[in-house]
């Protein structure tokens, strides 16, 4: 069965430094994409990054990056330069399955990110 | 235009009341989602619907019942709901791409009260 671990509940960085928010997944699939969301406190969950099993190049969008260690199985979220309002639950998901023009995400537990000025 | 919508925002309701969450999207998306969420918790797949059929039911209980009306309104109506089902309720959709979807684009959320 596909699984999606975060072991990090909390995590804290200083305004202006670079975080990095842990994901491992399982899975047999050969075909798998793997997604972050961010929920603030209002509850959107908000889309940032994803990463394609077969992508050869680290996902970027702005701050955001996706460091994939396929052999390792992890997806790892880095934050450059953290702002206030990267202060959030944080949620990495899989893509289970991808037919019939849907998905079914399996998310990880989630892990806190506090920012400090 | 990455909206989506949904109302109310926050709903308190008694056991023995009927209600509907409503969720629209424009995105032209033919994939809509429910999910419901307990705090501190990820989300909970409840339903997919996809091109207005519905394609999964993760064994929800029946005073939970989806309908999808036309490919941009989803609704979750509810009826005989207990405590334990107050929570926060998701709407996403995303796009069909070849027979393949991404990212899910998600609503706001409805705060769910069950008195």
């Amino acid at each position: 069965a596909q699984k999606i671990t975060q072991t990090q509940p909390g995590m804290f960085v200083q305004e202006k430094e670079a975080v990095t928010l842990d994901c491992t997944y399982d899975t047999s699939d050969q075909s798998y994409g793997l997604f972050w969301y961010k929920q603030p406190s209002s509850g959107e969950m908000i889309f940032l990054i994803y990463q394609g099993s077969y992508d050869e190049q680290n996902a970027t969008e702005g701050r955001y990056s996706l460091n994939f260690q396929k052999a390792r199985k992890s997806a790892n979220l880095v934050i450059s330069a953290s702002q206030l309002g990267d202060s959030a639950m944080y949620f990495c998901a899989m893509r289970e399955g991808a037919a019939g023009g849907y998905n079914k995400l399996i998310f990880g537990a989630g892990t806190r990110l506090a920012v400090h000025p | 235009d990455t909206e989506v919508t949904q109302t109310p925002k926050h709903l308190v309701m008694g056991m023995t009341n009927k209600k509907s969450l409503k969720c629209e999207q424009h995105m032209g998306h033919r994939a809509m989602y429910w999910y419901k969420q307990k705090a501190k918790k990820p989300p909970e797949l409840m339903f997919v619907y996809s091109y207005e059929k519905l394609s999964i039911n993760e064994s929800v209980p029946s005073r939970f019942s989806p309908e999808c009306p036309n490919s941009s309104l989803l609704n979750l109506h509810l009826h005989a709901l207990q405590p334990e089902d107050s929570a926060l309720y998701l709407c996403a959709s995303s796009q069909d791409q070849g027979g393949k979807s991404y990212e899910q684009y998600f609503g706001p959320g409805t705060r769910l009260t069950v008195t």
